[in-house]
């Protein structure tokens, strides 16, 4: 019964790489994020979907594409990765929002990029 | 000056004991305020939302103060496994965290 989930939970890559990451939520919410946490916890928002629409895209590079094929999926696409990129990317889904509602976060990818 | 800003701590408190976090919000069009739980290598998990009347779940209890844009939140005999770094979070139309507060309740 799991809410919000993510693959793959660990990733190890070498700089250059294309990645991505892939998140499910079954909470039938409207909303859903990518949050990159770096190494001293900071939490930032990247980008959010609403109902498979682009909402926000904070100041992220363009090497990080984003696809939401339905409005319990979105995606994170990243090329060309650099060292800068190692961090925890959470996805998370919200019921409407964004901002406004509780956010309901899936379990992690841990990215290290070597 | 950051948007939401936490002392990052750590508290360390005794088990029993009553500890109090405050977290700062410069957006006052802000209208959505909660407090969320990270356990190490975790993700964030909701542990309230902060209703501007205050609000309170078992021992915990969450303020906001608009005028001083800071909400707070309020634990009561602390247990062990309280131990966690909290992050608070505001928003109108996105939502921001704060940097987190560690805690760390000891025996």
């Amino acid at each position: 019964d799991t809410a919000v989930s993510q693959t793959p939970k660990y990733l190890v890559t070498q700089m250059g790489n294309d990645k991505s990451i892939k998140c499910e939520q079954n909470l039938g919410h409207d909303t859903m994020y990518w949050y990159k946490q770096d190494s001293k916890k900071f939490l930032k928002i990247m980008f959010s979907y609403n109902n498979k629409e682009l909402i926000i895209n904070e100041t992220v590079p363009n090497r990080f594409s984003p696809k939401s094929p339905d409005k319990a999926h979105l995606n994170l696409h990243i090329n060309s990765l650099e060292l800068g990129d190692s961090a925890v990317y959470f996805c998370a889904s919200s019921p409407r929002g964004p901002g406004g509602h509780e956010q309901f976060f899936g379990p992690g990818t841990r990215l290290t990029v070597l | 000056r950051k948007e939401v800003e936490q002392d990052p701590g750590p508290f360390n408190v005794p088990e029993g004991a009553t500890v109090a976090f405050n977290c700062t919000y410069s957006n006052s069009a802000s209208q959505s305020f909660f407090w969320y739980r990270q356990d190490c290598r975790k993700e964030p998990k909701l542990l309230m939302s902060v209703y501007s009347s205050g609000n309170e779940d078992g021992r915990f209890t969450a303020q906001l103060n608009r005028a001083s844009q800071y909400i707070s939140l309020l634990i009561r005999d602390s247990k062990l496994s309280d131990s966690a770094t909290y992050l608070c979070g505001s928003g109108y139309s996105t939502l921001t965290f704060g940097k987190g507060t560690m805690l760390l309740v000891s025996p």
